[in-house]
């Protein structure tokens, strides 16, 4: 079975400030990988994703992730947020040629003037 | 172009009443998906659809679960009847075909469910 881990349930961070949201998953075979946005009140909305190439991989409104394959793991990271930014960010993950995917328990991220 | 279109947005009902929820996906998405969102948590997959063939229906309860996709197109999630366990949001997700490939999933509003 495969598992999606976010080691924390809440971050708040000032603003203007870097953050850095963990993901950890766990599969034995290779796995595609994304960050959903959830803003108040809206659907969830893909923020990046990793299917293969680069490991460094660059979403809207400045985030970007990098997949290690050694630490099994998809850190999501900003290096300046903005109060826009408050939301839920959920990572995911996909077996490839699998058809489901799987969330994370979600990250609450609160940016304080 | 409009996005996924959920309703009702929000829904009160008392334990052991029918509930009905509804989707309009984007036009020409041919998979649809509903997933379950308890507090706290990530969401579940219900039910995907390609095109009204219900594809993986696997983590649906079938017990007071129901869910349809005639032509294709919109889909309606029915819960008869409704446990207090039942309240969660119930989200609805649209791609084209292949869309698990991509993780490239559009996802509507949401209707929260209330059971009391």
């Amino acid at each position: 079975a495969q598992s999606v881990t976010q080691l924390d349930s809440q971050v708040p961070v000032f603003e203007e400030a870097p953050v850095e949201l963990r993901c950890n998953y766990s599969s034995s075979v290779s796995v595609y990988l994304f960050w959903y946005v959830q803003y108040p009140n809206q659907g969830l909305q893909l923020l990046l994703k990793y299917l293969s190439g680069s490991t460094l991989v660059k979403g809207i409104n400045g985030f970007e992730a990098e997949f290690n394959k050694s630490q099994t793991s998809f850190h999501l990271r900003k290096p300046s947020v903005h109060i826009s930014d408050t939301a839920e960010y959920f990572c995911a993950v996909i077996k490839t040629g699998a058809n489901n995917l799987f969330f994370g328990t979600g990250t609450r991220l609160t940016v304080i003037p | 172009e409009a996005g996924v279109v959920q309703s009702p947005r929000y829904k009160i009902i008392e334990k052991k009443q029918p509930v009905a929820f509804w989707c309009n996906p984007i036009s020409g998405h041919n998979t649809l998906y509903w997933y379950l969102q308890n507090l706290g948590q990530g969401p579940e997959l219900l039910i995907r659809y390609e095109n009204e063939e219900a594809v993986d229906d696997s983590q649906l309860p079938k017990d007071r679960f129901s869910a349809e996709r005639l032509k294709g197109v919109d889909s309606t999630l029915k819960i008869q009847p409704a446990e207090l366990g039942d309240s969660a949001v119930y989200l609805c997700a649209s791609s084209l075909s292949g869309g698990l490939n991509t993780g490239e999933l559009f996802f509507g509003e949401g209707s929260r469910l209330t059971v009391l």
